[in-house]
């Protein structure tokens, strides 16, 4: 029983395709997220639901556009895929959105564009 | 800009010696560190935290320690196992009501047998 899970793992696809990643969490927190580690392996923070409601939203091209159906889901699409979005995708959770709450990881997502 | 750094990419140690991972900092306004571990293949889990108002937090083999007027943690792994070989990331946060985690490149630790 997987505590955070995305789906696919893996993602090849072609420029200019549009695709989405999924993310569903069973431990009953409030706050979600999505991160992006590049090929230098910065991981860095994208999104971040709280209660279905857009609280953290970093220069993302708009393109990538997050979507909450409840607190327990957070997707992820990408319109238009360009070579320099093939990245390691982590989808997280926490409790609350407060800064000393344990964020938990999905196993990720490598999504490669080609 | 990267306001956290982890200038060592990779560290081997011995089983059962000590493991010294360090991560340096730049902004003032973080105030919450942590440590994730990250096995290949998987998600970060977390490690263990600190809190600006501390110098130490200990938790079993791992202990944390935050230098503030240097903008430096370390963290030590005593004593090491070969199942402590991982990439581990610093984090940082700044003081606020989001939890918005600002990451370290990671250091790729590996424990000899």
């Amino acid at each position: 029983d997987t505590a955070v899970s995305q789906t696919p793992k893996y993602l090849v696809t072609q420029m200019g395709n549009d695709k989405s990643i999924k993310c569903e969490q069973n431990l009953g927190h409030d706050t979600m997220y999505w991160y992006k580690q590049d090929s230098k392996k910065f991981l860095k923070i994208m999104f971040s639901y709280n209660n279905k409601e857009l609280i953290i939203n970093e220069t993302v091209p708009n393109r990538f556009s997050p979507k909450s159906p409840d607190k327990a889901h957070l997707n992820l699409h990408i319109n238009s895929l360009e070579l320099g979005d093939s990245a390691v995708y982590f989808c997280a959770s926490s409790q609350e959105p407060g800064y000393t709450d344990t964020q938990y990881f999905g196993p990720g997502t490598r999504l490669t564009v080609l | 800009d990267q306001q956290v750094k982890q200038n060592s990419p990779s560290l081997s140690v011995q089983e059962g010696r000590i493991s010294i991972l360090n991560c340096d900092y730049t902004n003032s306004m973080f105030d919450y560190f942590l440590w994730y571990k990250k096995y290949p293949a998987e998600g970060p889990t977390f490690l263990i935290s600190i809190s600006s108002i501390k110098d130490k937090n200990e938790d079993g083999r791992f202990t944390v320690f935050l230098n503030k007027s240097a903008k430096h943690l370390s963290l030590h792994i005593v004593p090491s196992q070969p199942g402590d070989s991982a990439v581990y990331f610093c984090a940082a946060i700044e003081g606020g009501a989001t939890n918005k985690l600002i990451f370290g490149t990671g250091t790729l630790l590996a424990v000899q047998p």
